[in-house]
């Protein structure tokens, strides 16, 4: 029972690389969220999807993009890295039904030299 | 100011003694809210969720909203060393999709033997 697993757990980037980040949740979820993670700032949600080829705007999306090809990965890009976004990202899934509380993988850290 | 204000800690207590974790928030149109675990290098975990107003109970944990006063606790009884960790409240309204949660910065808790 995976629940929800992200790839890769580290990673080290020079500014102005692109990688991806990858989720992949197995509660069969309609809902994906990407978040990141700084100190003092708490989660902030990056992008979300509510279904299979949906995404939306979190509250801090500029530099990233997203994609949700199949329902069960969703999928965070960053084209071309900068060290602003040194962070530690999470996703997360959720059902539908209103108020349900989201389940989150256990983050990859990412560095921007 | 944040819609979810979560005093950062540290809190360092004895083992045994009682927990109480606060934040308070801004939105009155909170309606659901959670407190999540986060041990160190991992995701957040589902601990607590209540709707609305009053008390919830979980073994060592018990969880309160105040929504007139816009504050929620976590209490923790007979505090234990596996429960230093940091504790993020999480709090959602009615968005109309996507089950979307505002957070609080977390608040950092050692138990020490």
């Amino acid at each position: 029972n995976a629940g929800v697993t992200q790839t890769p757990k580290f990673r080290v980037l020079k500014t102005g690389q692109s990688m991806t980040l990858l989720c992949a949740q197995d509660m069969n979820h309609e809902y994906m969220y990407w978040y990141r993670q700084d100190p003092g700032m708490g989660l902030r949600l990056i992008h979300y999807s509510v279904g299979e080829g949906t995404t939306a705007k979190g509250e801090v999306p500029d530099g990233y993009n997203v994609s949700r090809l199949k329902k069960q990965n969703f999928l965070l890009g960053l084209e071309s890295a900068a060290p602003s976004q040194t962070s530690v990202y999470f996703c997360a899934s959720s059902r539908t039904d209103a108020y349900q509380p989201q389940h989150f993988g256990d983050g990859t850290r990412l560095s921007i030299l | 100011q944040k819609e979810v204000e979560q005093d950062p800690g540290p809190l360092s207590v004895p083992e045994g003694a009682i927990v109480s974790l606060n934040c308070t928030y801004s939105n009155s149109a909170f309606q659901y809210f959670m407190w999540y675990r986060q041990y160190s290098r991992k995701g957040p975990e589902l601990l607590m969720y209540t709707y609305s107003s009053g008390n919830k109970e979980d073994g060592r944990f018990t969880a309160q909203v105040d929504k007139s006063s816009k504050y929620i606790s976590l209490f923790i009884r007979d505090s234990q060393p596996s429960d230093s960790a940091t504790y993020l409240c999480a709090m959602s309204g009615f968005t109309g999709g996507g089950n979307k949660l505002t957070f609080g910065t977390g608040t950092q808790l050692k138990v020490e033997l």
